[in-house]
């Protein structure tokens, strides 16, 4: 039933590793997004992909890559980690209303749904 | 300094009092939206308001929109406990899909 899930909840792990952050929602949305809120509650939109094209690359190290499979699944790839990289990262979706001619950023807007956060914690 | 940025940054209140918070925003938007994050939870939408709309209901919710001064207001009526939680605005600059979030109001409803 779940509508945006992620996993995993939580991520210990030490400087130097790489991990993937994993989301999937069962929506029927075309557009997904990666955002990191810091300690401070503060939330930044990291990157978004509208039917597996990246269309939202905000200044995030290159060692963040993110991968769309197909339109339901966005997940995050993290190299190299770093101490400031401990966050909660959290995935979203949203349908993208679109009018034909009018190029990507046109249409009317849409709620997002949000997951549940994957607590990062580099050690 | 943020596109959007919610005032109070914390508010405590008791049960059946009405809630009030404020976000501010810089450039012109295409529409406004106001979420809700319990602890430790995702973020939850509440309501979105276009441009070209001054107020919203839904609910005990009331949302109001001055494009020209660029704030909103969210107003929970008799609020209960179970509304405890932080309170976002997200702005979408002038269509965009960029989303700005703002810094949050924590919201305290005292039992």
């Amino acid at each position: 039933d779940t509508a945006v899930s992620q996993t995993p909840k939580y991520l210990v792990t030490q400087m130097g590793n790489d991990k993937s952050i994993k989301c999937e929602q069962n929506l029927g949305h075309d557009t997904m997004y990666w955002y990191k809120q810091d300690s401070k509650k503060f939330l930044k939109i990291m990157f978004s992909y509208n039917n597996k094209e990246l269309i939202i690359n905000e200044t995030v190290p290159n060692r963040f890559s993110p991968k769309s499979p197909d339109k339901a699944h966005l997940n995050l790839h993290i190299n190299s980690l770093e101490l400031g990289d401990s966050a909660v990262y959290f995935c979203a979706s949203s349908r993208r209303g679109s009018s034909r001619g009018q190029g990507l950023y046109s249409g009317r807007p849409y709620e997002q749904y949000f997951g549940p956060g994957t607590r990062l914690t580099v050690t | 300094s943020q596109q959007g940025e919610e005032d109070p940054q914390a508010l405590s209140i008791q049960e059946g009092e009405n809630a009030t918070m404020n976000c501010s925003y810089k450039t012109s938007i295409n529409n406004l939206q106001w979420y809700r994050q319990n602890s430790g939870r995702g973020l939850v939408h509440l309501i979105l308001i276009r441009s070209n709309e001054r107020e919203k209901h839904s609910g005990r919710l009331r949302v109001t929109l001055d494009t020209s001064k660029k704030s909103s207001s969210l107003l929970i009526t008799a609020s209960r406990a179970a509304d405890t939680a932080s309170y976002f605005c997200a702005t979408d600059p002038s269509g965009t899909y960029k989303y700005i979030f703002g810094t949050g109001t924590r919201l305290k409803v005292l039992a």
